[in-house]
């Protein structure tokens, strides 16, 4: 089974300025799929960002970009010109592409706390 | 966009009572559905997965009658929580996907308190 591992239950930052977030993952598949979720306070679930493990180039989507490393099973979150509105609870999550129903359920990481300081 | 809808977002209840949650798929067809328990402070844990017109695939450790789940329709799937108590009170999240190795769209969930 797949393990989705966050080692930091909160981080902070100062708007503006930059953060990395971590997330590493175990697995023996080699074709999978890797995301970033943010739940802010609303609960609501928000894809941040996905990487495709087949893709050696690092996912980037505007202030967000991650740092993919496929033999070290890490795929942390950086986040750039951090923003009030980023506060919110980040989770790390994975999925496989096998076939079969239930093999494409997320796997999520226990999640981090990101505040943002004005 | 793809929207998913769960309704209701906040219920309470009494001790005993049942509860149906919905999640509606708005603007697409969802051959599987997924559905999530929350705790305060935690991350997601999935319940069960369900695909249009077949029995949804339940975790290890769920209880099958105790959360019932249905999944009738390609924009409708149920969770109804049986004799309802104070434990099962928690913040449920559905996920909807056009196909199983599509992503996942989230509804809003829904939070229940039973008393």
């Amino acid at each position: 089974a797949q393990t989705v591992t966050q080692s930091q239950p909160e981080m902070s930052v100062q708007e503006a300025e930059t953060v990395t977030l971590s997330c590493t993952y175990d697995t023996s598949e080699s074709d999978y799929y890797l995301f970033w979720y943010k739940q802010p306070p609303s609960r609501q679930m928000i894809l941040v960002i996905r990487q495709e493990a087949y893709k050696q180039q690092n996912a980037t989507e505007n202030r967000f970009s991650v740092n993919f490393q496929k033999a070290a099973k890490s795929f942390s979150l950086k986040i750039s010109d951090s923003q009030l509105g980023d506060a919110a609870m980040y989770f790390c999550a994975y999925r496989s592409l096998n076939s079969g129903g239930s093999n494409y359920k997320l796997t999520f990481g226990k999640g981090t706390l990101l505040t943002v300081n004005p | 966009g793809a929207v998913v809808s769960q309704h209701p977002s906040w219920v309470i209840c009494k001790s005993g009572t049942s509860v149906k949650i919905e999640c509606r798929s708005l603007d697409f067809q969802a051959t599987t559905m997924f559905w999530y328990r929350q705790f305060p402070k935690q991350s997601l844990m999935l319940m069960a997965t369900s695909n249009e017109g077949s029995k949804a695939t339940y975790e290890q450790g769920v209880e099958k009658d105790k959360f019932l789940i249905n999944h009738a329709s390609l924009t409708l799937s149920t969770l109804t929580v049986t004799s309802a108590h104070p434990e099962d009170s928690s913040f449920y999240i559905c996920s909807a996907t056009r196909q199983p190795n599509q992503p996942q769209h989230f509804g809003d969930g829904t939070r229940l308190s039973i008393l």
